[in-house]
């Protein structure tokens, strides 16, 4: 199985403020045509999880494009420029490469 | 409304068996591969297998092989999701998820509300 680590596992940001998540693979999540199956997910409080990122980089329909997403290979990054008060939740990755997907832990991102 | 509603939360006892259903609508139920994912308290998300709600072929992930059952009725557009031989540690909210296309992303695109299974004596 492929196993996904996440860092940090919590973030504490002030509005407008950036933050950065980063999510590294055990084995490479490229494809044979050049693609990262590496998607980002945000779970708001109470809510189902929302897809942010696919393909490592690519955003979502409707997702604000404050969020950006880069990396390949095994090494990959979330970013959000200016932080505001709906993105608090948890971020967690997740790779569809393998059959049988598998996620980060998770990080909960706070407003200061 | 694209939108995938599942069924209401449950309780069991140890031992019994649990099914889930979730009912798509606004889109071609038999266009996307359904994903059944399971997230256990303070725990990170676990997946559990997938549908072809066009032909019902199944695939179930090696953890819950021989206990999970994955079922679709295209008159109503839902897919079901049967857990058999439930223990204390199933405990977890179970979703269920649209999967986009491999060559659009595999991705988990929309998901359902989730439906709480508590298993206790």
């Amino acid at each position: 199985d492929i196993v996904m680590t996440q860092s940090p596992l919590s973030l504490s940001v002030t509005p407008g403020e950036p933050a950065s998540i980063s999510c590294r693979s055990s084995q490479s999540l490229l494809d044979t045509f050049g693609r990262n199956y590496l998607d980002w997910y945000l779970q708001k409080p109470g809510q189902s999880p929302q897809l942010l990122i696919y393909w490592g980089s690519y955003r979502a329909s409707g997702v604000p494009d404050r969020f950006s997403a880069s990396g390949s290979g095994t090494d990959f990054t979330l970013k959000i420029s200016r932080v505001e008060a709906e993105d608090v939740g948890v971020y967690f990755c997740m790779q569809s490469l393998q059959i049988l997907y598998t996620f980060g832990q998770g990080t909960k991102l706070e407003i200061k | 409304q694209v939108q995938l509603v599942q069924s209401g939360a449950e309780v069991k006892r140890p031992g019994a068996s649990v099914r889930v259903s979730c009912k798509a609508s606004g889109y071609t139920f038999i266009d996307y591969y359904i994903h059944w994912l399971r997230q256990a308290p303070t725990q990170g998300f676990q997946w559990m297998g997938w549908i072809n709600p066009a032909n019902g072929e199944t695939h179930y992930g090696q953890n819950f092989q021989g206990r999970v059952t994955m079922a679709r009725d295209t008159s109503i557009s839902t897919v079901y999701m049967e857990l058999s031989g439930l223990r204390s540690d199933d405990t977890a909210v179970y979703y269920c998820a649209r999967v986009l296309p491999y060559n659009d992303g595999n991705s988990n695109d929309l998901w359902g509300q989730g439906t709480l299974v508590t298993v206790s004596s």
